[in-house]
């Protein structure tokens, strides 16, 4: 089967680092996205990886481990409005169909 | 601008109706994406189409229809069939061609009761 894990909850204090891990199991690979989502919004885009390593843009950075299927996505110097649902998704197949885990509730306490 | 629009942003019906929900794009991607997510899960596809007068089902397609008529536009029936049909639904689109990144609209929580 296909399945994409994220932790449900996390917290973090203003001004520190965290890191939200991702873990998948797909029939086939073409990339793994990061959405950030805050309530009752869209999701919006933060970071495509489809090589392994590390992708960094600004205070987010994005790793993928194609071998562990394993992905992460870190958030640097924390502020109040990065209180979201953080979401993982591999687009696997055709048609870039993506494929979503849960999502993790992020807060950011101050 | 350009963007996905979707509307309207809550919806209210009684159980037994059918609903169409909207979706229009103008940034002329030839792929469009309807996602259903509930709380505390992920979103899940509903349907899909590469191209106009073409789609496939996703994963939990029973009780939802599609049309494809034109590339700017990708509406939504919610039919009687489905049970559970609360829920907020999200429509993409993507450049096949590009990074395949998906761009949301801004949703359209239904309620049916």
């Amino acid at each position: 089967g296909q399945n994409i894990d994220q932790p449900t909850e996390m917290t973090a204090t203003e001004g520190a680092i965290v890191q939200i891990n991702c873990t998948y199991q797909t029939s086939g690979f073409n990339g793994l996205f990061w959405y950030q989502q805050h309530a009752g919004e869209a999701p919006t885009f933060l970071s495509y990886n489809v090589l392994d390593g590390l992708e960094e843009k600004g205070r987010f950075s994005s790793f993928l481990s194609r071998s562990k299927g394993y992905s992460y996505l870190l958030l640097k110097e924390l502020q109040m409005k990065d209180s979201a649902s953080y979401l993982c998704a591999v687009s696997s197949g055709g048609y870039n169909k993506l494929i979503f885990g849960a999502g993790t509730r992020l807060a950011v306490h101050p | 601008d350009g963007g996905i629009t979707q509307s309207p942003k809550y919806l209210f019906r009684k159980e037994g109706q059918n609903v169409t929900l909207s979706c229009e794009q103008n940034l002329n991607h030839d792929a469009m994406y309807w996602y259903r997510q509930d709380p505390g899960q992920g979103l899940r596809l509903i349907y899909y189409s590469q191209i106009v007068n073409d789609f496939q089902k996703g994963d939990i397609a029973e009780g939802y229809s599609v049309s494809r008529e034109k590339k700017e536009s990708f509406p939504l029936t919610v039919t009687s069939a489905q049970k559970n049909p609360t829920a907020f639904y999200l429509c993409a689109s993507s450049d096949l061609a590009g990074s395949y990144e998906q761009y949301f609209g801004p949703g359209t929580r239904l309620t049916v009761t």
